[in-house]
């Protein structure tokens, strides 16, 4: 299994500013992913994050507005750039690990006002 | 600890076949109960349930809560190929965190 702890839990931003979330895996892991949920929506996937390299952004977002950081196996950051309130939402964490089962983490509510 | 656990993990049935798939929890605070089919990397929403007892359906796919036996059932009826998928449940709790299972594994066979 895989224990996945997001931070922060949540938190509220002003429009303008960014926000670094964090995600730590207390496992090597070979794939993290990063998600966004709206209320009553499905997950969206905004990035597959990768060790040593530049992520892998999904059709609809950009390294510019949500930049990844994935310095090793079990850690990675995405932040929330020049924020607007249509960033409000739930941001998750995931992993994928040796065996294919992937985990997600708490998640991180974000509020921007 | 907070944990949400499925089950089966995996499943395999025959087009035509109704399954049941289970999601138990031990979540502080309980606040919702969301169900996801999953194909590829990125979920798709299902249902969410907050009440107890009423049932939640769409199309061949219904699902309900037990809040006192901590549990949640997804129902498939006359299942399809296209049905094949990971299902997930995830329950969110105290602090507006989210708790997901693993997934149960569901094939179904023409």
């Amino acid at each position: 299994s895989a224990v996945i702890s997001q931070k922060p839990s949540r938190d509220i931003c002003q429009r303008g500013t960014s926000l670094t979330i964090q995600c730590q895996v207390d496992s090597q892991v070979t794939m993290m992913f990063w998600y966004r949920q709206q209320p009553g929506q499905s997950l969206t996937l905004i990035a597959t994050a990768n060790q040593g390299s530049e992520a892998t952004y999904e059709s609809g977002f950009v390294i510019d507005k949500f930049p990844i950081s994935r310095p090793n196996l079990t850690f990675s950051t995405l932040t929330v750039s020049n924020m607007s309130p249509e960033d409000s939402s739930i941001y998750l964490c995931s992993v994928e690990t040796r065996r294919g089962t992937q985990y997600f983490g708490p998640g991180t509510r974000l509020l921007v006002l | 600890e907070d944990k949400v656990v499925q089950s089966p993990l995996s499943l395999v049935v025959h087009e035509g076949d109704t399954v049941t798939l289970n999601c138990s929890y031990e979540v502080t605070n309980f606040r919702s109960l969301l169900w996801y089919k999953q194909e590829k990397k990125a979920p798709t929403f299902l249902f969410m349930l907050t009440s107890s007892g009423i049932e939640k359906k769409s199309g061949r796919l219904s699902s309900i809560l037990d809040k006192k036996e901590l549990s949640s059932i997804l129902n498939i009826t006359a299942t399809q190929t296209g049905d094949s998928a990971i299902y997930l449940c995830a329950v969110e709790g105290a602090g507006n965190q989210f708790y997901f299972g693993t997934g149960t594994s569901l094939t179904v066979i023409p």
